[in-house]
């Protein structure tokens, strides 16, 4: 299967700081997703992308397929940003199941 | 935006006992997945679907475990005879095609006692 690393594993910000999460994954991809994780145990779309940059607010995504990694930016960051980051991956050749990484867990403190 | 709802959100159940975890999988999609996440721990996949068959499965989906779309709509993962290492988040996830995004339901947190 995948590997798919996430770093770091956990980070604390204060309030208003900017941050990179990174994903790497070990093989070809056709679909990579950030996921994120709230109190409640919700997984929550951030960003479908397998290839290319997208942006939503404050936060932002970029994935490099080429090189078999992807960053999400979170700037100026809020209380409310949370909680664990999931990426997770769909391989070039099988369809049938995302390839989760272990999660970054975010803490911002206000 | 489009949206997977899953039935119930929170589930008690006593060892041993049968559960079934529901989901409405967005219309026009095709393809359907179980995924479990026991609290703290990584997303795991279960099983996938599609053409009303399983496409994989993982180790830990047993003869426990089984899915279904009785009627064309709803998604089921049924287990048999719950244990208490069941316990865990239940999430579905579906998608239109093999290159789509996939949406997920906000989970069933199942608990065996």
């Amino acid at each position: 299967g995948i590997q798919v690393e996430q770093s770091p594993p956990d980070l604390i910000l204060q309030e208003g700081a900017n941050s990179t999460l990174r994903c790497n994954f070990s093989d070809s991809v056709n679909n990579l997703q950030w996921f994120h994780q709230n109190p409640w145990g919700q997984l929550i779309n951030l960003f479908y992308i397998p290839s290319g940059t997208k942006q939503n607010g404050r936060l932002s995504a970029t994935t490099v397929a080429t090189e078999r990694y992807s960053l999400l930016y979170i700037s100026s960051s809020q209380t409310t940003d949370s909680g664990v980051y999931f990426c997770a991956v769909i391989g070039l050749y099988n369809f049938n199941k995302f390839y989760f990484g272990s999660g970054t867990k975010l803490n911002v403190k206000p | 935006e489009p949206e997977v709802t899953q039935t119930p959100s929170h589930q008690v159940t006593q060892m041993g006992q049968e559960v079934i975890l529901r989901c409405v999988p967005i219309s026009n999609h095709l393809y359907f997945y179980w995924y479990r996440q026991i609290l703290g721990q990584k997303v795991e996949f279960l099983v996938s679907f599609y053409n009303n068959e399983i496409s994989e499965k993982s180790e830990i989906f047993d003869d426990q475990f089984s899915v279904e779309r009785p009627d064309g709509s709803n998604f089921t993962l049924k287990i048999r005879s719950t244990k208490l290492e069941d316990s865990a988040m239940y999430f579905c996830a579906t998608k239109w095609s093999g290159d789509t995004e996939a949406f997920f339901g906000q989970g069933t947190r199942l608990t065996v006692v």
